[in-house]
């Protein structure tokens, strides 16, 4: 059964720092990996999918790094802003249905 | 376009009522997945549809929760009868595609359940 893990659970850091988020999942044979961000009470708005042929995905301030082998993916976020205070949760999906497998999301603050 | 709908947005029933929480995805998409999130368990998959079809319902916990696409443009998940635990924000989310295609997910502003 596939786990995914997100640690640190919390992270706070100021202003113009850069924000370095892990996911880490357990069985290597996955189709894709997306991240997520979720603000209080809302639902969640895509950030990044990765196919599980690519090594990294880029958005803007965004970057998506993935090791299939090691089982683990990094999400970097460049030159944070308050804006950017949030829920991150990367979910794993595996073939058949893509079915998504989520870590518990790491709780971001980034201070002014 | 209007993204994934939900409804009700909140819902506050007492034990042993029949909750039914609605979702329209977004036009075109192929798949929809309920899911719930919690503070202890997180967000789990409870069930997904392709082609309006159920393929996977092995999340649903307990026979008390059913759900239903009826077409493309609407789907329900059905709590009789519900209990305290049930308690939980419930999202709906749709993808374009079909199985074994690179695609997204699109989440829904998700039902905030409390059942008392």
């Amino acid at each position: 059964k596939q786990e995914v893990t997100q640690i640190p659970a919390a992270l706070s850091v100021p202003e113009g720092e850069n924000l370095v988020l892990n996911c880490s999942f357990t069985d290597s044979a996955i189709y894709n990996l997306q991240w997520f961000r979720q603000d209080p009470g809302k639902g969640l708005t895509s950030l990044l999918l990765i196919q599980s042929s690519q090594r990294e995905q880029t958005s803007g301030r965004l970057n998506a790094s993935l090791d299939k082998s090691s089982g683990r993916s990094t999400l970097y976020i460049a030159a944070s802003q308050p804006g950017d205070s949030a829920t991150y949760l990367c979910a794993v999906g595996k073939a058949a249905g893509n079915k998504l497998t989520f870590g518990g999301g790491t709780r971001v603050l980034v201070k002014p | 376009d209007a993204g994934v709908i939900q409804s009700p947005r909140h819902e506050v029933t007492e034990m042993g009522q029949e909750v039914t929480l609605r979702c329209k995805p977004i036009s075109g998409h192929n798949s929809l997945f309920w899911y719930r999130q919690t503070m202890m368990r997180g967000l789990e998959l409870l069930i997904y549809f392709n082609n309006n079809v159920p393929i996977d319902d092995s999340g649903m916990p307990e026979d008390r929760f059913s759900a239903k696409m009826p077409n493309a443009s609407f789907s329900t998940l059905k709590i009789q009868p519900s209990e305290p635990r049930d308690s939980a924000v419930y999202f709906c989310a749709s993808r374009p595609g079909l199985a074994g295609f690179y695609n997204e997910q699109f989440f829904g502003p998700g039902t905030r359940l409390t059942v008392l």
